[in-house]
Order: structure tokens, then C-alpha cells, then sequence
């Protein structure tokens, strides 16, 4: 079955980076979209990036578009997010998501998340 | 970016009883290249992470039981809930995937009187 394992988050201070992995495995990993969205204590969700199948597209939320970098190795089956100048706003748990192939930007599975704390 | 408002954000139901979320979009979320509807919606339990119910707007997953329904067009959708179950409880999100950037409704809180 689809399983997405997300690792590296932690407590950083503000203004350092951060680099969060998600090790997937169950499917074909090199022919899903794979995303990454937010959730802040107690809050929703807020979508912060996406990365086609082959690594040409990649799209940003624009409170992280600059600070984010979202890529892949497909070799490995692990999806990255670089993020730096980290604020507390972005404190919070981070998912990863896979697309299912039925629509646009249709995220079906969903790992359990690691949680980000900004605080200094 | 296409603002997705949920109603209610809490919802007290009986178990047995039916439930009903709204979700209203800013823009039209047909896609100019396909004419499909891009609107999913999630439930996430506490401690989990959400799992997706219904994508393009009335589409149920394998494995989501035929009481979760969805409905809708244009810029206006609803969850229907029918015979709430105690295991219904968490938070449900609609979201949108039709226009750059994809956006997420408030959440709408489902808790048993």
C-alpha cells in the first residue's frame, strides 16, 4: 500500500534552515505529483508546494515562494523541502501528499507528518 | 488566490442524524482546459492526518462509505453526511485544485451532542 514517511523536522531558530524528507514506497514514485502542505498548531491547512512527476514543474505558496525549495530523487523515492529563513509563522506539522492522477492538484494519500517548532 | 469559506466551522450532530458543510469558492473552480470541477473534500480525525472522501466535487473514494455525498457546481458545494457515526468526528476541509495556488476551506468541526 501507499506509504509516505516524512522525517528532519525539529526545533530551528528563527532565520535558520530546515531540511524535511519523505521517504515513499508502495507505488511507482516517479509517476506522481508530489506535494507539501502545512498544518499550524491547531489550525487548517495551507498548501506550500508542489513538484511534477519528472521534476520540471515546481509551484510555491507565495508566503514561502524565495525561502522554499521543493525537489525530488526518484532514484530514491524521497521527496525534499529546503526551507531557510524560517519564521515562527512556519511553525507547524508538514505533510507530504500524493497526487492521485484524477484531476488537478487532487492529493488522495497523505503521510502522518513532522513537526516544524520555530521558536528561538 | 481563490478563497474557499466553509459553513459552518462547528457542527454538533446527533449520531443517527444527517449533517450538511457548505463550501463556497471565490472563483469558478471549472478548469478552463479540461471544463472539469476541481473540488475535493477531506475529513481528519484528531491526532491523524486527513484522508481524502470525494474529489471533483462528487466523487467518492474507494473505501469512503456511500453516506459521505457530494454535490455541487460552479462556486458552490456541499458535503452531505447521512446516519452520523461516532467515528465521523474531526474536521472536514473542501479544497480547491482548479486555480494556482490550491487552497484549503477553514475546516468544519463535526462533534456528537
Amino acid at each position: 500500500q501507499v506509504q509516505l514517511v516524512e522525517s528532519g523536522g525539529g526545533l530551528v531558530q528563527p532565520g535558520k534552515s530546515l531540511r524535511l524528507s519523505c521517504t515513499a514506497s508502495g507505488f511507482s514514485f516517479r509517476s506522481y505529483g508530489l506535494h507539501w502542505v502545512r498544518q499550524s498548531p491547531g489550525k487548517g491547512l495551507n498548501w506550500v508546494a508542489v513538484i511534477s512527476y519528472n521534476e520540471n514543474e515546481k509551484y510555491y505558496a507565495g508566503s514561502v515562494k524565495g525561502r522554499f525549495v521543493i525537489s525530488r530523487d526518484n532514484s530514491q523515492s524521497t521527496l525534499f523541502l529546503e526551507m531557510s529563513s524560517l519564521t515562527i509563522e512556519d511553525t507547524g506539522v508538514y505533510y507530504c501528499a500524493r497526487e492521485e492522477g484524477d484531476g488537478y492538484n487532487s492529493v488522495r494519500y497523505w503521510g502522518r507528518g513532522t513537526l516544524v517548532t520555530v521558536s528561538s | 488566490d481563490v478563497a474557499m469559506t466553509q459553513s459552518p466551522l462547528s457542527l454538533p450532530v446527533t449520531l443517527g442524524q444527517s449533517a450538511s458543510i457548505s463550501c463556497r469558492s471565490s472563483q469558478s473552480l471549472v478548469h478552463s482546459t479540461d471544463g472539469n470541477t476541481y473540488l475535493n473534500w477531506y475529513h481528519q480525525r484528531p491526532g491523524q492526518s486527513p484522508r481524502r472522501l470525494i474529489y471533483k466535487v462528487s466523487n467518492r473514494d474507494s473505501g469512503v462509505p456511500d453516506r459521505f455525498s457530494g454535490s455541487g457546481s460552479g462556486t458552490d458545494f456541499t458535503l452531505e453526511i447521512s446516519r452520523v457515526e461516532a467515528d465521523d468526528v474531526g474536521t472536514f476541509y473542501c479544497m480547491q485544485g482548479a486555480r494556482w495556488p490550491p487552497t484549503f476551506g477553514q475546516g468544519t468541526e463535526v462533534e456528537i451532542k
